[in-house]
């Protein structure tokens, strides 16, 4: 079973758009919300992560917004840059122990 | 300061044979993690070990052994490997934020 659905599958912005994605989880237990990017060749590399005792982090250009209610969390990327072309996936945890993934996401920013 | 190493990085194997994937960490990790990669369908989980001499199936065990031979040492066994194991693997350690290897690319043909 999928407990991550992440939407959308792939991304078209600009330079300098914001990219949304989103993410939904099923299991309450979750208390650890990662975004991993991921570029070609390589492994996953931590973004940014948040808990869910705050409804919102940034950091530089990434922000994390999450909605306990709604069991929902997002990612923003502002001022979007060609160099944030890659893949990205959501995940979630309990306890910071094993990660459940997203299906990722395939973001591309044109020049 | 290598991180997490994963070998080998590509591998090509015949229906029925038989591959350990090594993978190594130097951060003084507890918990270790196998994941593989497909297309559309994100990171699913293998097995997991939370600590020296302990492992556990993760959401798609079938196929797979483990070891956990020490503290920095985890591998991966498929003892009669299918063209369904085609994939990209992945190993991970952590104690909060979790750092991957780069990768083994396997097929199977």
């Amino acid at each position: 079973q999928q407990q991550v659905k992440q939407s959308p599958q792939s991304l078209i912005v600009q330079k300098g758009g914001i990219s949304i994605i989103n993410c939904a989880y099923e299991n309450t237990a979750f208390d650890y919300f990662p975004w991993y990017q991921q570029f070609p060749g390589k492994g996953p590399a931590l973004l940014i992560a948040i808990r869910p005792d705050v409804s919102e982090k940034k950091e530089g250009r990434f922000t994390i917004s999450f909605n306990k209610s709604a069991k929902q969390f997002s990612l923003h990327i502002m001022d979007s840059q060609p160099g944030d072309s890659a893949t990205y996936f959501c995940a979630a945890s309990y306890s910071y122990g094993k990660l459940t993934f997203g299906q990722g996401t395939i973001l591309t920013v044109h020049p | 300061n290598a991180g997490v190493t994963q070998t080998p990085k590509f591998q090509v194997l015949k229906t029925g044979q038989s591959m350990t994937l090594q993978c190594a960490q130097d951060m003084n990790h507890n918990s270790m993690y196998w994941y593989r990669q497909d297309p559309g369908m994100g990171l699913r989980l293998i097995y997991y070990s939370a600590s020296e001499g302990t492992t556990d199936k993760g959401e798609v065990p079938n196929g797979y052994n483990v070891s956990r031979l020490n503290k920095r040492e985890f591998s991966l066994r498929l003892e009669s490997a299918a063209p369904s194991q085609t994939s990209v693997y992945f190993c991970a350690s952590s104690v909060v934020e979790a750092f991957f290897g780069q990768g083994t690319r396997l097929t199977v043909v």
